[in-house]
């Protein structure tokens, strides 16, 4: 069966300094790899996802980057934080024969908190 | 990404009594209508989903009904329990972009 992680699961840090959130997928072959992050309150904002190897597109500019190493591992990073960076950031993945549509599967989440 | 609205944003229902949220889409041509409840400090779970080739769907407690005019889908909930509590997304056909989410909360 396919398994999703995702890690850390809490991030504390201070502004300015470095963000590495890593995301793996275990089960599954050549999925699409999405980013999210939920500020306070509930929506979802999509922040990048990926549909190959080096393959990032980026849904809104911001301080964040993604990359993707590997086939089933999708890194969202940051060279220096912002306050505004704070947030629940949830790594998703979908099969790549889903057609456009279909279930998205999500990782437990980071909880970032920037101060 | 296609939008949706989805209302109310908070709904509490006693414990026993059905709740009702709907998502408002806006491309005619979207086909797949998805719902995902979120728990506490979890990821969001796909809980059901619609094709635009039919009207309603069930599946135990949970149905989603889809009027394609009005462009419009509907999650409906019965004989709610205290773990129906959670947020609730609707989300656009690509599947990626999300409604705001409905808190639902179950009164004991």
């Amino acid at each position: 069966s396919q398994t999703i992680h995702q890690w850390p699961a809490t991030l504390v840090q201070p502004v300015g300094s470095p963000l590495s959130l890593e995301c793996t997928v275990e089960g599954t072959s050549n999925p699409n790899l999405y980013w999210y992050r939920q500020a306070a309150g509930r929506g979802l904002q999509l922040l990048f996802y990926s549909v190959g190897i080096g393959q990032i597109s980026s849904e809104v500019p911001q301080n964040l980057s993604a990359s993707r190493p590997q086939d089933r591992q999708f890194i969202l990073s940051s060279k220096k934080l912002l306050l505004s960076d704070s947030g629940f950031y949830l790594c998703a993945w979908r099969k790549r024969t889903s057609g456009g549509t279909g279930e998205l599967f999500f990782g437990e989440g980071s909880r970032l908190t920037v101060l | 990404g296609e939008n949706v609205e989805q209302h109310p944003s908070t709904l509490s229902v006693q414990e026993g009594d059905s709740a009702v949220i709907k998502c408002t889409y806006s491309d005619s041509a979207s086909n797949y209508f998805p719902w995902y409840k979120q728990e506490l400090g979890k990821g969001p779970q796909l809980i059901i989903d619609i094709r635009s080739n039919v009207g309603e769907k069930k599946d135990q407690r949970i149905a989603v009904t889809l009027n394609k005019t009005a462009k419009h889908f509907s999650l409906h909930i019965t004989e709610t329990q205290p773990e129906d509590s959670a947020v609730y997304f609707c989300a656009g056909a690509d599947g990626l972009t999300f409604g705001k989410g409905t808190h639902l909360i179950i009164q004991p």
